[in-house]
């Protein structure tokens, strides 16, 4: 299963653009990286999901480089709301035997100031 | 269908009860997962169910800890002999054909 390591927190002003970077180093072929949003006493949200280039949805880009080995999210113009902790994950949850242990690790806690 | 429904939201008890939490996913969602999430960590893997067959347990799920889903439709997760240590958020998550899980919101168990 890739391992995944991004930052454990991260400020940003209300209305800038935040880019909140995840490596994958060991990600296998068949994976797809995967980002989720997770608010207090929630459960996460899936927030958007690439294999290769750019994604864009109406909340959320992602960047990924052609070798895979990263990904960035970036939400344009945050609000207080988008206050949460992010997650990066790396998996396919179709590939087989233990692919759907799918591995959260701590994510990345975004505090938006007003 | 209004996604993945969990039951209760909240629990008290006491150490060495037997409490059960119960998930219901969203309906044509054949795949159902179970995490555990504690106080400021990612949630962790339990178990997961494709329809009712059990296909996959974490080492985290000791034998006081048992999930069931009969017929394929809802699960439950019951932990027996309740110890300090289990206090967590327990998560449900399900998915169908698309690599997606959607979760639940939770269920919180607090043991006293």
């Amino acid at each position: 299963l890739a391992k995944t390591t991004q930052p454990i927190s991260m400020d940003s002003y209300e209305g800038q653009e935040v880019n909140i970077t995840c490596s994958h180093n060991n990600i296998a072929t068949n994976d797809y990286i995967t980002w989720y949003q997770q608010f207090p006493s929630q459960g996460p949200r899936f927030i958007i999901q690439g294999y290769k280039t750019k994604v864009t949805n109406e909340v959320a880009s992602l960047f990924i480089p052609a070798d895979r080995k990263s990904s960035t999210l970036s939400l344009p113009r945050v609000s207080l709301s988008d206050t949460a902790v992010y997650y990066c994950l790396v998996g396919d949850l179709y590939s087989g035997a233990g692919s759907y242990q799918l591995t959260f690790g701590k994510g990345t806690k975004l505090s938006v100031i007003p | 269908d209004t996604g993945v429904s969990q039951n209760p939201r909240h629990k008290i008890t006491k150490r060495g009860q037997n409490v059960t939490f119960r998930c219901d996913p969203i309906s044509e969602h054949n795949r159902l997962y179970w995490y555990r999430q504690t106080l400021g960590q990612g949630p962790e893997f339990l178990t997961y169910f494709q329809n009712e067959a059990q296909l996959e347990k974490s080492r985290l799920l000791s034998d006081r800890f048992s999930a069931e889903r009969p017929k394929g439709s809802f699960s439950t997760l019951e932990i027996q002999r309740t110890e300090q240590g289990d206090s967590a958020m327990y998560l449900c998550a399900s998915s169908g054909g698309a690599n997606v899980l959607t979760f639940g919101a939770g269920s919180r168990l607090t043991v006293l």
